[in-house]
């Protein structure tokens, strides 16, 4: 299985950047992905991770470190319709689809 | 291409009754699972069906819930009796089997269960 911790809340002003971190225990690591999730609706997929590195993909970018069982999502450029919570999810090798997800991190930004 | 499609949207029912949600896949989307959103905390896997085989219910309470996916597309989760820890989201999501691009899975919009 997989702990995953995020942390719960961060708060931001539009036009900044913000980082949330992720950090995961697993026996077994087969990709990361994060999830934007709005108030009262479905997640959403933002990006995935297998290797070490950063992928950016427009104002977001998600970076992995497999030996510290570490990642983050960098958002830049803030604005108000990214006031969401973000989900760490963890895939386990040998179980192909099966996320288990973090908490999720509350972010508002402010203006 | 429609999403993933759940009903129903809301849901409100007194403790001990039943209730049923349901779930339309992604259309070849052999992948389905059912996972279930406490308020504040990430989804949590109920269960997970490789066309119409559940090939893992570990943390299904079996005693109250069943879930089917009969033909391998459409799939119905139910409580029966719903208890008031019951309330929640629950979430439906599909992926193809071997996810090899990374995109995770699609989810539905949910169905919002309180038990009164």
């Amino acid at each position: 299985g997989q702990n995953i911790d995020q942390p719960t809340e961060m708060t931001a002003t539009e036009g900044a950047i913000v980082q949330i971190n992720c950090t995961y225990q697993t026996s077994g690591f087969n990709g990361l992905f994060w999830y934007q999730q709005h108030a009262g609706e479905a997640p959403t997929f933002l990006s995935y991770n297998v290797l070490d590195g950063l992928e950016e993909k427009g104002r977001f970018s998600s970076f992995l470190s497999r030996s510290k069982g570490y990642s983050y999502l960098l958002l830049k450029e803030l604005q108000m319709k990214d006031s969401a919570s973000y989900l760490c999810a963890v895939r386990d090798r040998g179980s192909w689809g099966k996320l288990q997800f973090g908490a999720g991190t509350q972010v508002v930004v402010t203006p | 291409e429609a999403g993933v499609v759940q009903s129903p949207r809301y849901k409100i029912i007194e403790k001990k009754q039943p209730v049923a949600f349901w779930c339309n896949p992604i259309s070849g989307h052999n992948t389905l699972y059912w996972y279930r959103q406490n308020l504040g905390q990430g989804p949590e896997l109920l269960i997970r069906y490789e066309n119409e085989e559940a090939v893992d219910d570990s943390q299904l309470p079996k005693d109250r819930f069943s879930a089917e996916r009969l033909k391998g597309v459409d799939s119905t989760l139910k409580i029966q009796p719903a208890e008031l820890g019951d309330s929640a989201v629950y979430l439906c999501a599909s992926s193809t089997s071997r996810d090899r691009a990374g995109y995770g899975y699609t989810f539905g919009s949910g169905t919002r269960l309180t038990v009164v």
